[in-house]
């Protein structure tokens, strides 16, 4: 079974810019939550998305939102980029949506803002 | 708030040698805990995770103790590998579904 995939891998965008990021679960999961990776903060929920809804969100401010499609990919975008959102974004797929429900990382996107 | 403490943030061990990660939560509603090793330019891969209904998981060389009174739980690697050198993040699952909270990481160093 093929695993969590993102693309692009690599994004280099200059402050005030935007970018939307792509994310693919495994195949027959339903959940997709969305976290970002920078040394400072370490790894930090953005957002949860099942059956084409948010039903999570992080505290991260609203230049940040996402959406799911009927086949569970999911996309996220950031508006009007700025220095600190040069970071590793990394989505994470599960079957449903339960606490205990075990999460599947993709491998990232490493976002450069200059 | 929801909080996860992991020590220690670096630990150097010789091959061969155990190695343990500990991990505190703040939400005594968290009842699932997840261990992921993470290497350079790839995302976090889950290596182990307990429930807690469970007191103690194994799987070959790595085990995972939960003490849900402490609030506290530990990584244990046993007979270190080189290859075993990452990142590891603990994490605990917020009682919103979809959440994870995780700890800030031990990068971990296994000498040849």
């Amino acid at each position: 079974k093929a695993g969590v995939t993102q693309t692009p891998r690599y994004l280099i965008k200059t402050r005030g810019q935007q970018v939307t990021l792509s994310c693919s679960p495994i195949s027959g999961h339903r959940s997709v939550s969305w976290y970002q990776q920078t040394p400072g903060q370490g790894l930090q929920f953005l957002f949860e998305y099942f059956s084409e809804t948010q039903r999570n969100k992080g505290n991260f401010p609203g230049r940040f939102s996402g959406r799911q499609f009927s086949n569970s990919r999911s996309e996220m975008n950031v508006s009007t980029l700025e220095l600190g959102d040069s970071a590793l974004y990394l989505c994470a797929s599960s079957f449903q949506r339960g606490a205990t429900d075990t999460q599947y990382f993709g491998p990232g996107t490493r976002l450069t803002v200059l | 708030g929801e909080n996860v403490e992991q020590h220690p943030s670096t630990l150097s061990v010789q091959e061969g040698d155990s190695a343990v990660i500990k991990c505190t939560y703040s939400d005594s509603a968290s009842n699932y805990f997840p261990w992921y090793k993470q290497e350079l330019g790839k995302g976090p891969q889950l290596i182990i995770d307990i429930r807690s209904n469970v007191g103690e998981k194994k799987d070959q060389r790595i085990a995972v103790t939960l003490n849900k009174t402490a609030k506290h739980f530990s990584l244990h690697i046993t007979e270190t590998q080189p290859e075993d050198s990452a990142v590891y993040f603990c994490a605990a699952s917020s009682v919103w579904g979809g959440k994870l909270i995780f700890g800030q990481g031990t990068e971990l160093s296994v000498k040849p």
